[in-house]
């Protein structure tokens, strides 16, 4: 069965350093989405993009965070400036349509220090 | 606001018994409900969905969930627990009519004593 796949598994970041999330959604999906579960806390909506452009984001979603779509196959999420309060796990998630269910990645862990 | 509640952040059953885990939501508008399950490094996987068919869901691995507007609730039960059934439990309701924003509960762990 096809899934959505995360890399890497585990990152260790300085404070105000950048990283790239990345993930490869499901070949034929067309909306991608990200969620972020701080350790013992609700996983929570971060942003959807769909047809190039994001559709949704939440107040999480400010502008130290971009998404882009690079090109056919991958879904990268960038935090410019990292602060240690985004430490959490972040999923990638695709689905074939807007209501569709959505498709999980094993998520990245995100250490900050 | 949309919003979910998962009353009980762990639940133990024996092997064998029933599994009820207890989802209530608050929507404005008619909900789209999932229950999704979490095992041990993996990422989330849908166990079943409510989209305003049939009140009763049947989902994977003998799970199902009923709906039930008056109680604004979709707890999941199975009759049988099995030891691999141990797992993070999440309830979530879509957030708006035209999207696939998910609002998650809190999550229960399920343990399952032999």
């Amino acid at each position: 069965e096809p899934e959505v796949t995360q890399t890497p598994s585990h990152q260790v970041t300085q404070m105000g350093q950048e990283v790239i999330l990345r993930c490869v959604p499901i070949s034929n999906h067309l909306y991608f989405y990200w969620y972020r579960q701080i350790l013992g806390q609700k996983v929570e909506f971060l942003v959807s993009f769909y047809n190039n452009e994001i559709s949704e984001k939440s107040e999480i979603f400010d502008d130290q965070f971009s998404v882009e779509r690079p090109d056919g196959s991958n879904f990268t999420l960038k935090i410019r400036s990292t602060k240690l309060e985004d430490s959490a796990m972040y999923f990638c998630a695709s689905s074939a349509g807007e209501r569709a269910p959505l498709h999980f990645g094993n998520g990245t862990r995100l250490t900050v220090t | 606001a949309q919003s979910v509640t998962q009353l009980g952040s762990h639940v133990s059953v024996s092997e064998g018994a029933l599994v009820l885990l207890r989802c209530n939501y608050s929507s404005s508008v008619p909900p789209y409900l999932f229950w999704y399950v979490q095992y041990p490094n993996q990422g989330l996987q849908l166990l079943l969905k409510y989209t305003s068919a049939a009140t009763l869901v049947k989902g994977i691995n003998g799970f199902e969930a009923e709906f039930k507007k008056s109680e604004t609730s979709f707890h999941l039960t199975k009759p049988s627990a099995h030891m691999s059934d141990a797992a993070e439990y999440f309830c979530a309701v879509n957030n708006n009519n035209a999207g696939n924003m998910l609002t998650f509960g809190g999550g229960t762990r399920l343990m399952v004593k032999p």
